[in-house]
């Protein structure tokens, strides 16, 4: 079975200042990993993907993460956050299957104040 | 882009009563996904079809039903509703190989159901 851990439950950051959500993953077999993101009484959103090739992969709002196999994580980083990026963000992990369920941490959630 | 709808947004229901929440999948995908989030919990998979079958099975009570029809839209029904029903109710919905490059989800905003 397959399982994410985000060691973080709440991340305060000041403008401008880069971030990194930490997200590990437990599985016995080739995961795909992602990183959605969720603003106050919104859906899902999706920032990134792992799928394979490059260990490192760049999303939406200037986002990006790195898989790394031998460590089980893929850690999301910016390098500097706006206000604007004050969400929860969740990492999921699937097996990658058709109809297959998307395996959610429990979020960290990032304020970012001025 | 066409994204995920769902219907309604919000709904009020009093223990016991039934819900049936609606989801319309992204055009051409073929899988649709149901999930679950708890006030300041994360999405709890419930259930999911591919080509109007059952393809996964997660934590859904048996109170809950779900099915996909031909145009591919879905519907859960809800029924003996109970307090701890209240959450939000994520529909998603994803196109699998070969038309599909990535299993990726795309999620719609959700409907949120309130059971008082």
């Amino acid at each position: 079975a397959q399982s994410v851990t985000q060691l973080d439950s709440q991340v305060p950051v000041f403008e401008e200042a880069p971030v990194e959500l930490r997200c590990n993953y437990s599985s016995s077999v080739s995961v795909y990993l992602f990183w959605y993101v969720q603003y106050p009484n919104q859906g899902l959103q999706l920032l990134l993907k792992y799928l394979s090739g490059s260990t490192l992969v760049k999303g939406i709002n200037g986002f990006e993460a790195e898989f790394n196999k031998s460590q089980t994580s893929f850690h999301l980083r910016k390098p500097s956050v706006h206000i604007s990026d004050t969400a929860e963000y969740f990492c999921a992990v699937s097996v990658g299957q058709a109809g297959t369920a998307l395996i959610f941490g429990k979020g960290t959630t990032l304020s970012v104040s001025s | 882009a066409a994204g995920v709808i769902q219907s309604p947004r919000h709904l009020i229901k009093e223990k016991r009563e039934t819900a049936t929440l609606k989801c319309y999948p992204i055009p051409r995908h073929d899988t649709v996904y149901w999930y679950q989030q708890g006030p300041g919990q994360d999405p709890q998979f419930l259930i999911s079809f591919y080509e109007k079958m059952q393809s996964d099975k997660g934590s859904i009570p048996d109170r809950f039903s779900a099915q996909q029809f031909s145009d591919y839209h879905s519907e859960l029904n809800m029924s003996s509703l109970e307090l701890g029903d209240s959450a939000l109710y994520f529909c998603a919905s994803s196109l699998a190989p070969p038309l599909g490059s990535t299993y990726e989800q795309y999620f719609g905003p959700g409907t949120r159901l309130t059971v008082t």
